[in-house]
């Protein structure tokens, strides 16, 4: 079975923070994705990765960033956490190739105080 | 000040009953769509997909209908189980170099009766 894993199941953090969440994948997946979840607006992505090294803007990048060093692992970054990052964010991948199912960890429910 | 938040949709039906959720997508272009299962305090999984040169696909109890003239996308789940509650999400794939990258809809509460 494919295994997604998410470093934390919660986490709180001040405002200003910097926060890192770590998302690892064991399937040699080459994409990877970052989405956000907040109540009535379903999963917006935030940040995606073809491959290491690669990385591409989803829809709401502003106030994050991330990292790809190896094919396993896709970090998210919050450089100053912020109380509207309070949210569930949750990792995904899937192989390069048309049709292919995205495959979730189990998220992090992030709160900024 | 006061935030008003937005109601996902929802849908209540009695254990045994059949149920049908919606979805409208809204890339013309986009050749795949999945309908994912989420239940509380888990991530999303993988229920059924569709390609965009089907109109019809079933597995285990669930049923996808595809309609490409109207970008409408239903999932039929037959003889509901209490454990078939959760929200359901569908997702598009806008094809072309999109490989992988898939636009989700906001979700539908389905609540099981016993």
């Amino acid at each position: 079975d494919v295994k997604v894993t998410q470093s934390s199941r919660y986490l709180v953090k001040r405002t200003g923070e910097k926060v890192f969440l770590e998302c690892v994948q064991d399937m040699d997946h080459e994409n990877m994705f970052w989405y956000r979840q907040d109540p009535g607006l379903g999963l917006r992505l935030i940040y995606f990765s073809y491959d290491v090294k690669m990385k591409e803007k989803g829809d709401i990048p502003e106030g994050y960033s991330v990292s790809r060093e190896k094919k396993e692992r896709f970090s998210l970054i919050l450089e100053s956490a912020s109380t509207n990052q309070t949210s569930m964010y949750l990792c995904a991948s899937s192989p390069h190739r048309q049709g292919s199912e995205a495959f979730f960890g189990q998220g992090t429910r992030l709160t900024v105080v | 000040g006061e935030s008003v938040g937005l109601h996902l949709p929802t849908l209540s039906v009695q254990e045994g009953d059949n149920s049908i959720i919606n979805c409208a997508y809204s890339n013309s272009a986009s050749d795949y769509f999945i309908w994912y299962k989420q239940e509380s305090g888990k991530g999303p999984q993988f229920i059924i997909d569709i390609r965009s040169n089907m109109d019809k696909r079933q597995g285990q109890r669930v049923t996808v209908l595809l309609n490409k003239t109207v970008k409408h996308l239903s999932l039929q789940i037959a003889a509901t189980q209490p454990g078939d509650s959760a929200v359901y999400f569908c997702a598009e794939n806008a094809g072309g170099t999109s490989y992988g990258k898939l636009t989700f809809g906001q979700g539908t509460i389905l609540t099981v009766h016993p």
